[in-house]
């Protein structure tokens, strides 16, 4: 059964600092992994997807990358702002789960100006 | 630019009512999925579907059912209430599995609070 471990469960970082979010996953055999942020109440908005074939995707401040022979994928986030602040969830799906989307827990992330 | 909608925002329902959630997607995904979110727990997967009248159980089942008779709704129904389903309710649609290139989106939640 895949299972997903996202690092650290809470972060607190100033203003304008770069940081980086990890998620791994037990399972390589994934077709895609997706990162998603979560406001509180809120559902959750789709950030970056990386192929399995893929190394890393940039959307703005934000870059993913994917090791999956290693289980592993990183968020980067540049120069932080408050409103970065939310949770922070990466899921994969396929592997031995198929179509299922497995989630990690999430990181929850303040960004304090 | 909506892509999944939840009937719901906040919902509040009497223990024992018969419940109904309904999702309904825009991007002619073939999957859906429903899920509940609740603190220190995550994600957790109730019920898919990968076509229409197709379904699976996903991790925690027990005292929901699902209906799709349409490939754009998936309606999560509680057959008789209780406390402890007190939850944030998520709905996805995703493309099959093979399709690695689509993005899975989620609708905005429905908090539901049974009393």
């Amino acid at each position: 059964k895949q299972e997903v471990t996202q690092i650290p469960a809470a972060l607190s970082v100033p203003e304008g600092e770069n940081l980086v979010l990890n998620c791994s996953f037990t399972d390589s055999a994934i077709y895609n992994l997706q990162w998603f942020r979560q406001d509180p109440g809120k559902g959750l908005t789709s950030l970056l997807l990386i192929q399995s074939s893929q190394r890393e995707q940039t959307s703005g401040r934000l870059n993913a990358s994917l090791d999956k022979s290693s289980g592993r994928s990183t968020l980067y986030i540049a120069a932080s702002q408050p409103g970065d602040s939310a949770t922070y969830l990466c899921a994969v799906k396929g592997g031995t789960s198929g179509s299922r989307l497995t989630f990690g827990e999430g990181t929850q992330l303040t960004v304090n100006p | 630019d909506v892509k999944v909608t939840q009937s719901s925002r906040y919902l509040v329902k009497r223990t024992g009512e018969k419940v109904f959630l309904e999702c309904v997607q825009d991007m002619d995904h073939e999957n859906m999925f429903w899920y509940r979110q609740d603190p220190g727990l995550g994600l957790r997967l109730i019920y898919f579907s990968y076509d229409v009248k197709m379904k699976e159980k996903g991790d925690i089942p027990e005292g929901y059912s699902v209906s799709r008779e349409k490939k754009e709704r998936f309606s999560l129904i509680l057959e008789s209430a209780s406390t402890n389903q007190t939850s944030m309710y998520l709905c996805a649609s995703s493309s099959p599995y093979w399709d690695s290139k689509i993005e899975a989106f989620f609708g905005q939640g429905t908090r539901l609070t049974v009393v």
